[in-house]
């Protein structure tokens, strides 16, 4: 069964700093995506970034860059010069490629951008 | 491009009440997903749709719960009776069948059950 792991339930950054939000993973199928989405204070889930198992490269989208070291089975967020508007809740997920594509998510990780 | 629509925003009922909530996904979209989020934790898929079939509805609780997406396009979400372990933001959600299949979320409805 996958399971995802995300440990730091808090996290305080200052502005402009860069910060590494956690992300470990488990399953046995060798074929999944990773995704990390983030949370508003408005309740919308807001797709950030996307890895395939079978990725060469770490995926990045603008400040967004997903460390992803399979045989560790962590894929975690890394987001530069952080803004102020980054304060938000953010999920790791997994979804298997085959079959039903339910993303199966971790508990979250409230960031939280000081001035 | 219209992003998912959910009404209503906010609810509030007491237990043993019944309650519906709809779904608009994005055009095109075959793929609909309802997730129940409880305060403090992650989305937890309670049923998926392909067109108008469903795909897993493994976590749904069918004592209470019902769902359709009858002409393949919107649904509806049902609980009859709720409990207070209900209360939660019910996320809707929706995904094409090429690219990624990244799910664009709606804004969710928050229920509370007293």
């Amino acid at each position: 069964a996958q399971k995802i792991t995300q440990t730091q339930p808090g996290m305080f950054v200052q502005e402009k700093e860069a910060v590494t939000l956690d992300c470990t993973y488990d399953t046995s199928d060798p074929s999944y995506g990773l995704f990390w989405y983030k949370q508003p204070s408005s309740g919308e889930m807001i797709f950030l970034i996307y890895q395939g198992s079978y990725d060469q490269q770490n995926a990045t989208e603008g400040r967004y860059s997903l460390n992803f070291q399979k045989a560790r089975k962590s894929a975690n967020l890394v987001i530069s010069a952080s803004q102020l508007g980054d304060s938000a809740m953010y999920f790791c997920a997994m979804r298997y490629v085959l079959g039903a594509q339910k993303l199966v998510f971790g508990q979250g990780t409230r960031l939280t951008i000081n001035p | 491009e219209a992003g998912v629509a959910q009404s209503p925003r906010y609810k509030i009922i007491e237990k043993r009440q019944s309650v519906a909530f709809w779904c608009n996904p994005i055009s095109g979209h075959a793929t609909l997903y309802w997730y129940q989020q409880i305060l403090g934790q992650g989305p937890k898929l309670l049923i998926q749709f392909q067109n108008n079939g469903v795909v897993d509805d493994s976590q749904l609780p069918k004592d209470r719960f019902s769902a359709e997406r009858l002409k393949g396009v919107d649904s509806t979400l049902k609980i009859q009776p709720a409990k207070l372990e209900d209360s939660a933001v019910y996320l809707c959600a929706s995904s094409s069948v090429r690219g990624l299949n990244e799910q664009f979320f709606g804004p969710g409805t928050r229920l509370t059950v007293l």
